[in-house]
């Protein structure tokens, strides 16, 4: 069974620095993709990266990085030069079947991020 | 720009109703999903549709059903609505690398 696993159910921050969240999943699937998601106060679900299992390269957008170990099922989201807009709940996610095909799109239980000033 | 919309942002209902949340997307996708959201649990897959008609059970499937007889609307539906069911719901569509669009969510209390 496919699992998504967030160790970290809330984290404080400095801004400006760094922070790391983690995640780690499990499938027996050699296709998937791994996916961030940030939801503020507000509610909504806010896509932020991707990460398909045959790629090579870590996915970077902007701020946001995935460091993508394969061998340890990680996904670990990193953010650089946290700002107070970063505060939120992050959300790792997977899907089997690269391409996305008819497949579930499941999510840990997430880690809530604040930044202080 | 891309559209995931559900019907009601807020909903009460009585214990025993049946409740419809209606989930509309303007994209085109072949693959919807229901989730549940709750504090400390994250997000709960309750049923997902690859194709009309068509259906899957996701992880929490019990007390739920749902249709899909039009490509852009997938609608779940409480048969008969118990306490435990008060919730925040989400729908949304999309797929694969170019990730999922979520709808606003439709919170649901069950009294």
């Amino acid at each position: 069974a496919q699992k998504i696993t967030q160790t970290q159910p809330g984290m404080f921050v400095q801004e400006k620095e760094a922070v790391t969240l983690d995640c780690t999943y499990d499938t027996s699937d050699q296709s998937y993709g791994l996916f961030w998601y940030k939801q503020p106060s507000s509610g909504e679900m806010i896509f932020l990266i991707y990460q398909g299992s045959y790629d090579e390269q870590n996915a970077t957008e902007g701020r946001y990085s995935l460091n993508f170990q394969k061998a340890r099922k990680s996904a670990n989201l990193v953010i650089s030069a946290s700002q107070l807009g970063d505060s939120a709940m992050y959300f790792c996610a997977m899907s089997a079947g690269y391409g996305g095909a008819t497949n579930k799109l499941i999510f840990g239980t997430g880690t809530l991020l604040a930044v202080q000033p | 720009d891309v559209k995931v919309t559900q019907s009601s942002r807020y909903l009460v209902k009585r214990t025993g109703e049946k409740v419809f949340l209606e989930c509309v997307q303007d994209m085109d996708h072949e693959n919807m999903f229901w989730y549940r959201q709750d504090p400390g649990l994250g997000l709960r897959l309750i049923y997902f549709s690859y194709d009309v008609k068509m259906k899957e059970k996701g992880d929490i499937p019990e007390g739920y059903s749902v249709s899909r007889e039009k490509k852009e609307r997938f609608s779940l539906i409480l048969e008969s609505a118990s306490t435990n069911q008060t919730s925040m719901y989400l729908c949304a569509s999309g797929q694969g690398v170019f990730g999922y669009t979520f709808g606003s969510g439709t919170r649901l209390t069950v009294v």
